[in-house]
């Protein structure tokens, strides 16, 4: 069945300096949502990606979607503390079918 | 504009038990989806519901179920509880597929 992953698991930086987490789909995807969980949260929704080779940008956060619509990334320039948690990549083979999301990126940001 | 209302915010039962969690989507949302969430496995897709019909399904056993009422309000339901179904139980709605989800705070089950 689809598979959607994210690499890396984990990741710790320094305050300022950048982030970037990547994510792999088994199949071609419609389009991809990005999501951020805090400790202790639920997932919030960041952004949703439709074209091939779109490119997104909310302040420090720049997403992207591949050209084949099979992957993806987010980075983030300069992280800030108030970007700790968990980021969530998601996708859909088609607008009507299951949203399925990776495992994550758990960010932790030392100050 | 009030969000995704999920109830109860946490529950204990026993093995063998069975459960409902109700979930209110935002207004208008008519699509809605659950999830279970646990360390090990993320974010599972367990079944989505549009206009009272269930349109996609996860892999999950029969034991879950669900459904959705003619006000979008959704439950789901999990029979013969077992040790491993203690999870976070997320439930998330969207006005669209153009759109992203909204999730709730989720309710913690815990089976012991």
């Amino acid at each position: 069945g689809q598979q959607v992953m994210q690499i890396p698991q984990y990741q710790h930086v320094q305050e300022g300096e950048d982030f970037t987490t990547y994510c792999n789909s088994s199949t071609t995807l419609s389009n991809i949502q990005w999501y951020k969980q805090r400790p202790g949260g639920h997932p919030v929704f960041l952004i949703q990606l439709v074209k091939s080779g779109e490119v997104k940008k909310q302040k420090r956060l720049t997403f992207q979607f591949g050209e084949a619509k099979k992957n993806s990334s987010l980075h983030i320039t300069a992280t800030q503390t108030t970007d700790v948690g968990t980021y969530f990549c998601a996708g859909e083979k088609t607008s009507y079918d299951k949203v399925i999301f990776g495992p994550g990126t758990s960010l932790s940001v030392i100050p | 504009k009030a969000g995704v209302t999920q109830t109860p915010r946490y529950l204990i039962k026993t093995r063998g038990q069975q459960v409902t969690l109700s979930c209110s989507p935002i207004s208008g949302h008519r699509s809605v989806s659950w999830y279970q969430q646990t360390p090990g496995q993320g974010l599972q897709f367990l079944f989505e519901y549009f206009s009272e019909t269930q349109r996609n399904k996860g892999n999950f056993p029969g034991r879950f179920s669900g459904r959705q009422f003619s006000n979008s309000r959704s439950e789901m339901n999990v029979s013969t509880l077992e040790l491993g179904d203690s999870a976070l139980y997320l439930c998330a709605s969207r006005a669209g597929t153009d759109y992203g989800y909204t999730f709730g705070s989720g309710t913690r089950l815990t089976v012991v």
